[in-house]
């Protein structure tokens, strides 16, 4: 069954680095989204990305965070400087059908959690 | 902003019963409703879904029931299975919206003692 990757599944790192995430999609999928999920609350969404561009974004998804589709298969999300509140599991999905085909359905991966010391 | 609210955060049931498991949302505009289950350490993993135009969809031991009017949403399982003991999340969506984000509530951990 196809699957969403994510790499790593585990990084800590101190306040004020810089953290890349990484998420293999689906390939025939053509939505793409990140959440984060802080420990012990909600699934939250933070941002949409189709054709190449954003979507929607949350108020979270401040001037901290970029996403990037590098190349076909990658999908990146980038916080420039950790703080401490960024600790969380992070989530990345992928989505085949436009919303026209009458289903809505979000494959997830396994997530990373982040750490910030 | 709780636009999708799972206000019971822990539900225990015996294995062989029937697990209820509730939502409400307040934003109308949605129209399409989800359940994903959550193990520790991984991703949530879609269950069943249902679409604003029906009241009811049946996948097995699993039946989503939505009253529109009342603004709520239901997933039962029956019978309960240990496997089943997971967080459940309830999510919806404005399906003709194209950017298709989920909106999530806030759990509910489901604990089916054999």
């Amino acid at each position: 069954e196809p699957e969403v990757t994510q790499t790593p599944s585990h990084q800590v790192t101190q306040m004020g680095q810089e953290v890349i995430l990484r998420c293999v999609p689906i390939s025939n999928h053509l939505y793409f989204y990140w959440y984060r999920q802080i420990l012990g609350q909600k699934v939250e969404f933070l941002v949409s990305f189709y054709n190449n561009e954003i979507s929607e974004k949350s108020e979270i998804f401040d001037d901290q965070f970029s996403v990037e589709r590098p190349d076909g298969s990658n999908f990146t999300l980038k916080i420039r400087s950790t703080k401490l509140e960024d600790s969380a599991m992070y989530f990345c999905a992928s989505r085949l059908t436009t919303a026209f085909s009458g289903a809505n359905v979000l494959t997830f991966g396994a997530g990373s959690r982040l750490t910030v010391l | 902003d709780q636009q999708v609210k799972q206000n019971s955060p822990s539900l225990s049931v015996q294995e062989g019963r029937i697990s209820i498991l509730n939502c409400d949302y307040t934003n109308s505009m949605f129209d399409y409703f989800l359940w994903y289950k959550k193990y520790p350490a991984e991703g949530p993993t879609f269950l069943i879904s249902i679409s604003s135009i029906k009241d009811k969809n049946e996948d097995g031991r699993f039946t989503v029931f939505l009253n529109k009017s009342a603004k709520h949403l239901s997933l039962h399982i029956v019978p309960s299975q240990p496997g089943d003991s997971a967080v459940y999340f309830c999510a919806a969506s404005r399906l003709y919206n194209q950017g298709g984000k989920l909106i999530f509530g806030q759990g509910t951990e489901l604990s089916v003692k054999p």
